[in-house]
């Protein structure tokens, strides 16, 4: 089961940016998206497709269309330059989570 | 508040073992399935494996590229995680984080700040 993400995403300070995650049938499961910036632990942003944690911004929004599930970052700042990742659990054959292969953000 | 605190990361030669700790707190422990996961030098984040709870008999799932070498246990009574590593190899060279499971089977809610093993002679 691979998770397919844009490797980057270049946007300017104030626009939207869209990082997509896709490559397998999602049918039931929950999408979750983290964020990472250097040398620190990732923190989750999204959580089942598009809930947000307590703490994390309102410009962070997440949103799935068929096998396509996408975290939207509006009004982007300077400190959303990270690394960010999909994810799912995967119980068929075996129980596993399945990370995406992750997008850097970069704030032009 | 939530904190999960790694140690026992370092060098280790290729075929030799280590064993990570986590010590959480500010949660039940007991209820929750907890995880590691590792992220090599430079890549993307790789699950390594879980345990389950004491109500479901403390089982263990484990990623293809770690079963049969890699072993995850729990002390309740300590709020302690563990990963025991044994015949390491040079692909094993990461950072390994101890992660809660906020519900079985979905996000991944909080994570330690990670400790680094190497495996290199």
């Amino acid at each position: 089961y691979v998770l397919t993400q844009p490797p980057s995403v270049s946007v300017a300070p104030g626009q939207t940016a869209t990082i997509t995650c896709g490559g397998g049938n999602f049918g039931m499961k929950n999408v979750h998206w983290y964020q990472q910036k250097p040398g620190r632990a990732p923190i989750l942003v999204v959580h089942d497709d598009r809930d947000r944690p307590s703490g994390t911004p309102d410009r962070f929004s997440g949103s799935r269309s068929g096998n396509t599930a996408t975290l939207t970052i509006t009004r982007v700042e300077a400190g959303d330059e990270a690394d960010y990742y999909c994810q799912v659990w995967d119980e068929n054959p075996d129980h596993v989570y399945v990370f995406g292969t992750g997008t850097r953000v970069s704030v032009l | 508040e939530v904190q999960l605190v790694e140690s026992g990361g370092g060098l280790v030669q290729p075929g030799g073992s280590l064993r990570l700790s986590c010590a959480a707190s500010g949660f039940t422990f007991t209820h929750h399935y907890m995880d590691w996961v590792r992220q090599a030098p430079g890549k993307g984040l790789e699950w390594v494996g879980r345990v389950r709870n004491r109500a479901n008999s403390y089982s263990t799932d484990y990623a293809a590229a770690v079963k049969g070498r890699f072993t995850i246990s729990r002390d309740d009574s300590k709020n302690s995680l563990s990963l025991f590593m044994n015949n390491v190899k040079v692909e094993d060279t990461a950072v390994y984080f101890c992660v809660r499971e906020f519900v079985p089977g979905e996000a991944l809610d909080n994570w330690g700040q990670g400790t680094l093993v190497t495996v290199s002679s």
